[in-house]
């Protein structure tokens, strides 16, 4: 079955480390983003990447970071200068849109629950 | 930042009740307005991508108006069953990129037997 994968499913972190958020799709979607959700809010833009090697910074980068070395896998860094890491976390791939193209749905992998202890 | 803002933020209905609701967007530079159903505990869901002013789209009970002119959309259940029970997102790519979706903060519905 196509679709986005998302691990773990539960994070527990401690006051000062960092912790890796695994996201892989095998829907062969070049465009991949990971989103933060926090109550009674949005989901927020962390970081997005339309192609491998190559990605931008969300409306929330700061105390993250990125990789997109390969087409499948989309990791999520949650480095200890973000100072409210606590949080549900989406990962969504697409279609790449552009201006001569309709645009696409996204899609969702099932989320992480981090919790800073 | 431009916001997508929701109204309302939460609704009760019962079962079988018609119900709406609405979604603010910015209508400059407008490309796309995209609306998500996000079930509990599972992942959320494309509904609708639409693009054209005027445009309708539906599926099964659900059906979704879009007003590019004013900036607003509005989602439609007709007869809502329990299984409809979900946050409703909707979002648009306004702040500089195609794909980089703003989304609004939802409208949860809680549709009662």
């Amino acid at each position: 079955d196509g679709g986005i994968t998302q691990s773990p499913k539960y994070l527990f972190r401690k006051e000062g480390q960092n912790v890796t958020l695994s996201c892989e799709q095998n829907l062969n979607h070049d465009a991949m983003y990971w989103y933060r959700q926090d109550p009674g809010q949005g989901l927020r833009l962390i970081y997005y990447s339309q192609i491998v090697n190559d990605f931008q910074k969300g409306d929330i980068a700061e105390g993250y970071s990125v990789s997109r070395e390969k087409k499948e896998s989309f990791p999520l860094t949650v480095t200890s200068a973000q100072k409210n890491p606590t949080a549900f976390y989406l990962c969504a791939s697409q279609i790449a849109g552009g201006p001569t193209s309709l645009p696409n749905e996204q899609f969702f992998g099932p989320g992480t629950r981090l919790t800073v202890l | 930042i431009l916001n997508v803002e929701q109204s309302p933020q939460s609704l009760h209905v019962q079962e079988g009740d018609s119900t709406n609701f609405t979604c603010s967007f910015p209508s400059s530079n407008f490309y796309a307005l995209h609306w998500y159903r996000w079930e509990t505990a599972k992942s959320p869901e494309a509904l609708f991508v639409m693009t054209l002013n005027g445009d309708e789209k539906k599926k099964g009970r659900i059906s979704a108006t879009l007003n590019t002119k004013e900036g607003y959309s509005y989602l439609y259940i007709k007869g809502s069953q329990p299984e409809d029970s979900a946050t409703y997102l909707c979002a648009s790519p306004f702040s500089g990129g195609y794909n980089k979706l703003i989304f609004g903060a939802g409208t949860r519905l809680a549709v009662h037997p």
